[in-house]
């Protein structure tokens, strides 16, 4: 029973430098979700896809773009990699509009050089 | 804008019981959850309330709600060495596709 998959666990990047991270939920979810996790600041919500086909901003997505690849899987990827983006970053997928619970992965620990 | 205040730190001692604090602003939310991150891992659901009840008790938790003052809580009974997490307060307004409103977490210290 996997759940939600995220590959890499742990990257080291330059600054410049582009990569992506891979989310996959074997949940038959909908809706699928990218967070990041910074000291002090909680889960910030970077983008989102409500359905297969749709993305949408969150609360912090700028250097970041997605894609929704299907109904499985849900990517994120840095362009060109900053400091600031040295985080802890989470996949998340929701059982149901109706309970709202979100289900995640493990984390992808992030550092930028 | 939504927000959901915790504090961060909680100390209590072992068989103690431990009770997290938070308040969220959004009047709409309509479910709100606990989640509980442990070292190194995501974050797992420990329990959720919808915003018609006052209280739901799942063995040694117990969450209150308080509605009017938008205030909920989380009561660990007997609190053990494997309690000590990272306690999330999170709120949703329902139906949404916009992801939960997280708190900063309130880190739970056990002292033996």
């Amino acid at each position: 029973n996997a759940g939600v998959t995220q590959t890499p666990k742990f990257q080291v990047l330059k600054t410049g430098q582009s990569m992506t991270l891979q989310c996959a939920q074997d949940m038959n979810h909908n809706s699928m979700y990218w967070y990041r996790q910074d000291p002090g600041m909680g889960l910030r919500l970077i983008y989102y896809s409500a359905s297969e086909g749709t993305t949408d901003k969150g609360e912090v997505p700028n250097g970041y773009n997605v894609s929704r690849l299907n109904k499985r899987e849900f990517s994120l990827r840095l362009e060109s990699a900053a400091p600031s983006q040295t985080s802890v970053y989470f996949c998340a997928s929701r059982r149901s509009t109706l309970t709202g619970e979100l289900f995640f992965g493990e984390g992808s620990r992030l550092t930028v050089l | 804008g939504e927000d959901v205040e915790q504090s961060l730190f909680l100390s209590v001692r072992e068989g103690d019981s431990s009770v997290i604090n938070c308040t969220y602003t959004d009047s709409s939310s309509t479910y709100l959850y606990w989640y509980k991150q442990e070292p190194g891992a995501g974050l797992q659901l420990l329990t959720y309330i919808f915003s018609n009840m006052d209280m739901k008790q799942d063995q040694r938790l117990t969450v209150l709600l308080n509605k009017k003052d938008k205030h909920l809580s989380l009561r660990i009974a007997d609190t053990q060495t494997g309690d000590s997490a990272i306690y999330f307060c999170a709120e949703s307004s329902g139906g949404g596709a916009d992801g939960l409103t997280f708190g900063k977490g309130t880190h739970l210290i056990i002292q033996p």
